[in-house]
């Protein structure tokens, strides 16, 4: 069936750091990607979606990119902030709706 | 403005109890869904519903039971309750059955003693 995995957590970076949080997936089809994030005590907030290859999901200085031909979705920011601190969740969404997770990566910035 | 609002935030109670969570979306959507997150961070999908019909019912046992009175809402129901059903239950909504980002509520965090 469909999957996910991501890097292996926790990962602690300074401020101002550049953050890679690599994603693989295994889908039959074209799925849709997506990046997650889960704040302390709150729920999972969309981070950005990419809807075919080559496409490029950006908000909030994070950015990735489909790659079909390497089954990736590694997320990227080129200067993380204390307040990026949180798991993220790269996740696949094809056919009838259901969002198939990754395991999450618990991300902290030290000041 | 609450999107997608789930009651109550915590709820702690004995094991063999029976239970209920609630969920209601302002958003307009017409799909709702229910996901279980572990200890270790792992979500997955449980149930999801369409203009009130279940559409997706992952390997869940039966003592699980959602309820969509209307597309606004979908509780979910818990018989018997087991100690390995401690985790936090996620809702979330979406517009329709495409490739629609969901969004979810903040969580009710389940703890059986």
């Amino acid at each position: 069936g469909d999957s996910v995995t991501q890097m292996e957590g926790p990962v602690t970076l300074s401020e101002e750091a550049f953050l890679t949080i690599n994603c693989t997936y295994t889908a039959t089809g074209y799925p849709s990607l997506f990046w997650y994030v889960q704040y302390p005590g709150e729920g999972l907030q969309l981070l950005l979606k990419a809807t075919k290859a080559d496409d490029k999901g950006s908000n909030k200085g994070f950015e990735a990119t489909y790659r079909k031909e390497t089954t990736s979705f590694h997320l990227e920011k080129g200067s993380v902030q204390v307040s990026d601190s949180a798991v993220y969740f790269c996740a696949l969404l094809q056919g009838a709706q259901k969002l198939v997770f990754g395991q999450g990566t618990r991300l902290t910035i030290n000041p | 403005d609450t999107a997608v609002s789930q009651t109550p935030k915590y709820l702690v109670t004995q094991m063999g109890n029976d239970k209920s969570i609630k969920c209601e979306q302002n958003l307009g959507h017409d799909t709702m869904y229910w996901y279980k997150q572990d200890s270790k961070k792992f979500l997955k999908i449980m149930f999801s519903y369409n203009n009130k019909e279940l559409i997706i019912n992952e390997t869940v046992p039966n003592r699980f039971s959602p309820k969509s009175p209307d597309k606004a809402h979908l509780n979910l129901h818990i018989n018997s309750l087991e100690l390995g059903d401690s985790a936090v239950y996620f809702c979330a909504s979406s517009r329709g059955t495409g490739n629609q980002p969901q969004h979810f509520g903040d969580g009710t965090r389940l703890s059986i003693l």
